[in-house]
C-alpha cells in the first residue's frame, strides 16, 4: 500500500533558529497533505495543510512545501521556540482512497535553550 | 471545550475482557473516524463513519473490533476478547462535512494497556 514516510526521526535545534522537517510520500495519486504536531499525551493538531495543485503554503511561522515532482513534502518552522517541541507527522489522502488519513512514522523536534 | 472528547482516557483490562470507549465529536461534525497509535508510530486508520453510516471499516484488525455511532454523534468503538496487541492509544477525529478534503481534528485519546 502507499506509505508516507520521513527522513529524520529527530531533529534538534536551538532557540530562534529555523527547523526544516521532511516527508516523503510513496503515491502520486495523494491530492492533499496535512501536518500535524502531537504533544507527549495529547492527540494530533492540525497545524497546515496543502492541496496538490499547490507547491506552497504560509501560515503562521510555518510553511509547507510540496514538490510532485520528487514526491517530497517539508515542514518550515520559523524562530523555532521551547513550545514547538513535539512530534510532527505528516498525512495524506489519496485519490479515491476515501477520507482516511495515511501517516508517517513522525519526526521527533527537540528545541534547545 | 469544544474540541473531540475522548472517555475514558486510560484504560486497563486484562487479556480475554471486552472494553469500549467513546469518542464525542465536534458538535455538528458529519465525519467522524478511529485511529489506532502504536508507541512510536503515527496512527492508522480503523473506521470511517458519515453520520450513522460507517462507509468504511478497512482498518479494523479482526472481528473482534466493531466500531457504531447510531445517532450520527457520539461514536463507541468496542474491543472484545481484548489481546496484549490491542494495546495502543484509539484515537477519535471528526470534521464537518462528508466528501471534501479537509482536516481531521483529534482527540486525546485513550490509552488501552492489556494486561
Amino acid at each position: 500500500g502507499e506509505s508516507v514516510g520521513l527522513h529524520l526521526p529527530t531533529l534538534s535545534v536551538q532557540e530562534g533558529d529555523n527547523s526544516i522537517i521532511n516527508c516523503a510520500y510513496s503515491n502520486s495519486a495523494s491530492d492533499y497533505f496535512i501536518w500535524y504536531k502531537q504533544e507527549s499525551g495529547k492527540g494530533p493538531q492540525f497545524i497546515i495543510d496543502i492541496r496538490s495543485n499547490m507547491d506552497k503554503r504560509q501560515g503562521q511561522r510555518v510553511t509547507v512545501l510540496l514538490n510532485k515532482t520528487v514526491k517530497h513534502l517539508s515542514l518550515q518552522i520559523a524562530a523555532t521556540q521551547p513550545g514547538d517541541s513535539a512530534v510532527y507527522f505528516c498525512a495524506d489522502f489519496l485519490t479515491g482512497g476515501g477520507n482516511k488519513l495515511t501517516f508517517g512514522t513522525g519526526t521527533q523536534l527537540k528545541v534547545e535553550l | 471545550g469544544a474540541g473531540v472528547s475522548q472517555s475514558p482516557r486510560y484504560k486497563v483490562a486484562k487479556r480475554g475482557q471486552d472494553v469500549a470507549l467513546r469518542c464525542d465529536p465536534i458538535s455538528g461534525h458529519v465525519s467522524l473516524f478511529w485511529y489506532q497509535q502504536a508507541l512510536g508510530q503515527g496512527p492508522e486508520f480503523l473506521t470511517y463513519f458519515q453520520n450513522e453510516a460507517q462507509l468504511d471499516k478497512s482498518g479494523l484488525p479482526s472481528d473482534r473490533f466493531f466500531a457504531e455511532r447510531p445517532e450520527g454523534s457520539v461514536s463507541t468503538l468496542k474491543i472484545q476478547r481484548t489481546q496484549q496487541e490491542d494495546s495502543a492509544v484509539y484515537l477519535c477525529a471528526s470534521s464537518p462535512q462528508g466528501a471534501q478534503r479537509q482536516p481531521q481534528h483529534f482527540g486525546d485519546g485513550t490509552r488501552l494497556s492489556i494486561l
